[in-house]
């Protein structure tokens, strides 16, 4: 089945950097790669989703990026804030399987 | 439309003792899912249902976990006995097919002494 590994487990920043997170994955057939944030007491929210038809996206300061290749993909967050410190999951999706495989969780702190 | 609703948002129970967590998904929503997690194992999927039937419960633990879905608004997870190892937090989510979006549950913290 599929593996997500995710790295790394904890990043901090200070306020205005970039910060990137990076996953992989095992199963080729995976085609639908979602990140979502979860804040403290909260269920996980997606922010931002792409397909393997395309190897980029972007909103606003967050982007996606997939290499399908490599099978690997990555989030960036621009000019980061203290509002984007949080837990973020990237997952994975194979075509013809219902289920999202979650990576481990990267803890981001942004420092004013 | 209010989300996705669980209840209740905090239990603690001691050893031994059934524990029901409920969940009302988005309506329209035709899947439905549970998911654990904990520092230890992340975030695990346990079971997901399709127009309220279970179609993979591969995720369940043990049979001491069981779930139910009654009908298009409703679910329940039971822990029956329930042991220290089940303390963890439990999400319910749905969509509207598995790749869109999923939309998940404030979450339920289970306490198990």
């Amino acid at each position: 089945g599929e593996n997500v590994e995710q790295h790394p487990s904890t990043l901090s920043v200070q306020e205005g950097d970039s910060a990137v997170i990076k996953c992989t994955y095992s199963d080729s057939a995976s085609n639908y790669f979602p990140w979502y944030k979860q804040e403290l007491g909260k269920g996980p929210q997606l922010i931002i989703d792409i397909r393997s038809n395309v190897g980029e996206k972007k909103d606003q300061r967050i982007a996606v990026t997939l290499n399908k290749t490599a099978k690997h993909f990555s989030l960036h967050i621009t000019e980061t804030q203290p509002e984007d410190s949080a837990v973020y999951f990237c997952a994975a999706k194979a075509t013809g399987f219902q289920k999202l495989v979650f990576g481990t969780g990267t803890r981001l702190l942004v420092s004013p | 439309d209010a989300g996705v609703i669980q209840s209740p948002r905090h239990e603690v129970t001691e050893m031994g003792q059934e524990v029901t967590l409920r969940c009302k998904p988005i309506s329209g929503h035709d899947y439905l899912f549970w998911y654990r997690q904990t520092m230890m194992r992340g975030l695990e999927l346990l079971i997901y249902f399709n127009n309220n039937v279970p179609i993979d419960d591969s995720g369940m633990p043990e049979d001491r976990f069981s779930a139910k879905m009654p009908n298009a608004s409703f679910s329940t997870l039971k822990i029956q006995p329930s042991e220290p190892r089940d303390s963890a937090v439990y999400f319910c989510a749905s969509s509207l097919a598995p790749s869109y979006e999923q939309y998940f549950g404030p979450g339920t913290r289970l306490t198990v002494t």
